[in-house]
């Protein structure tokens, strides 16, 4: 079964600049995060969407974030502009029901220069 | 503030003896706990999950230990082995809501 896909893996980018990240959740899996993790910390919730439906973007910086998952599956992560503390690693995760154990893709890193 | 706390950034140990990380939390409202392990340049991965319902959860080499009155956990790894070596993280959340991770714990075990 294939696990959760994330694309680019690495991402260089100069600040003021726009990114996306795409991420492809488990088959199946209605319930989808975005993370963002600095180094030296965990993992901290962005985003989370049940389907199509964002239930939880209380920590997603609105004036430069924004989030999509059309049709329930696939989902993209935006920043524009981008800022020199968005350097980051950004992971996407997805779990079957709210609440469950999340798989994660590898993560894309961010550099933003 | 930080909810989910792992005060020791890293640990070793000899091939063979038990590893022991631990957490803590301070929300009284979590319910459900997880470990992940993360090996470098990739997601993190599921080991082992809590509900508050239980103390003890084991899986093979694997036992998580819950003491809610403490708010403490831990994640008990015997016999240890080097390909244990990874961060480990503990994540905390109130059931069907999202999950807390704390700074998480590097492991090394030494062959």
């Amino acid at each position: 079964e294939a696990g959760v896909v994330q694309s680019p893996r690495y991402k260089i980018i100069e600040k003021k600049q726009p990114v996306a990240f795409w991420c492809n959740p488990i088959s199946g899996h209605n319930t989808l995060y975005w993370y963002r993790q600095n180094l030296g910390q965990g993992p901290e919730l962005l985003i989370r969407y049940e389907n199509e439906e964002a239930v939880d973007d209380s920590q997603l910086p609105k004036d430069r974030f924004s989030a999509e998952r059309l049709k329930g599956v696939d989902s993209t992560l935006k920043i524009q502009p981008a800022e020199l503390g968005d350097s980051a690693v950004y992971l996407c995760a997805s779990s079957f029901s709210p609440g469950g154990e999340a798989f994660f893709g590898q993560g894309t890193r961010l550099t933003v220069v | 503030d930080q909810q989910v706390k792992q005060n020791s950034p890293s640990l070793s140990v000899q091939e063979g003896r038990i590893s022991i990380l631990n957490c803590d939390y301070t929300n009284s409202m979590f319910d459900y706990f997880l470990w992940y392990k993360k090996y470098p340049a990739e997601g993190p991965t599921f080991l082992i999950s809590i509900s508050s319902i239980k103390d003890k959860n084991e899986d093979g080499r694997f036992t998580v230990f819950l003491n809610k009155s403490a708010k403490h956990l831990s994640l008990h790894i015997v016999p240890s082995q080097p390909g244990d070596s990874a961060v480990y993280f503990c994540a905390a959340s109130v059931t069907g809501n999202q999950f807390y991770f704390g700074t998480g714990t590097s492991l090394t075990v030494i062959p």
